[in-house]
């Protein structure tokens, strides 16, 4: 079975500092991975969608990388800013169509 | 464009009643999918409909669990009887996919229902 880990599971940085999140998953064979982000009593709201065959995404300040042999993908955030404070959670859908998530990671950015 | 709608957004019951829940999808999107979220963990995928046909509900309780998707869009998800374990938010999520070829899986989410079951 699938797992999904993120560390760490809290991050609390200055407003201005570039950041990592990190997402690792034990079974390399997947069929894409989405980054999301969930703000406090709302839904989930996707970032970036990576699928097997590549290797990054980008969006404005975000890109995600993907390292599908070593069950690793990374999230970084430029120039973060105090509205970029949610949980961050990652998501891998395997090729049997199930989809597993990570714990998420708390990110606070002080002003 | 209007987003998925979920209602209600709280509900608190007692353990062995019933509770339903009912999410619109977005106009379009063939693809849905109910999920939960426990507090402090990430989302769990219960059940996942294309169009009105269940693609996966291997982790879905189906003892206590149920959920329809009538006509391929409107979809209802049931427990009967809750029990205390099942106080979570559930999470209720749609995509454009249409087949396995289809490379539009953005998921879309709504707010979700706040379940406490007393």
């Amino acid at each position: 079975k699938q797992e999904v880990t993120q560390i760490p599971a809290a991050l609390s940085v200055p407003e201005g500092e570039n950041l990592v999140l990190n997402c690792s998953f034990t079974d390399s064979a997947i069929y894409n991975l989405q980054w999301f982000r969930q703000d406090p009593g709302k839904g989930l709201t996707s970032l970036l969608l990576i699928q097997s065959s590549q290797r990054e995404q980008t969006s404005g300040r975000l890109n995600a990388s993907l390292d599908k042999s070593s069950g690793r993908s990374t999230l970084y955030i430029a120039a973060s800013q105090p509205g970029d404070s949610a949980t961050y959670l990652c998501a891998v859908k395997d090729t049997g169509n199930q989809f597993y998530f990570g714990t998420g990671t708390s990110l606070t950015v002080i002003p | 464009e209007a987003g998925v709608a979920q209602s209600p957004r709280y509900k608190i019951i007692e353990k062995r009643q019933s509770v339903a829940f009912w999410c619109n999808p977005i106009s379009g999107h063939a693809t849905l999918y109910w999920y939960q979220q426990i507090l402090g963990q990430g989302p769990k995928l219960l059940i996942q409909f294309q169009n009105n046909g269940v693609v996966d509900d291997s982790q879905l309780p189906k003892d206590r669990f149920s959920a329809e998707r009538l006509k391929g869009v409107d979809s209802t998800l049931k427990i009967q009887p809750a029990k205390l374990e099942d106080s979570a938010v559930y999470l209720c999520a749609s995509s454009l996919v249409r087949g396995w070829a289809d490379l539009q899986e953005t998921q879309y989410f709504g707010p979700g229902t706040r379940l406490l079951v007393l």
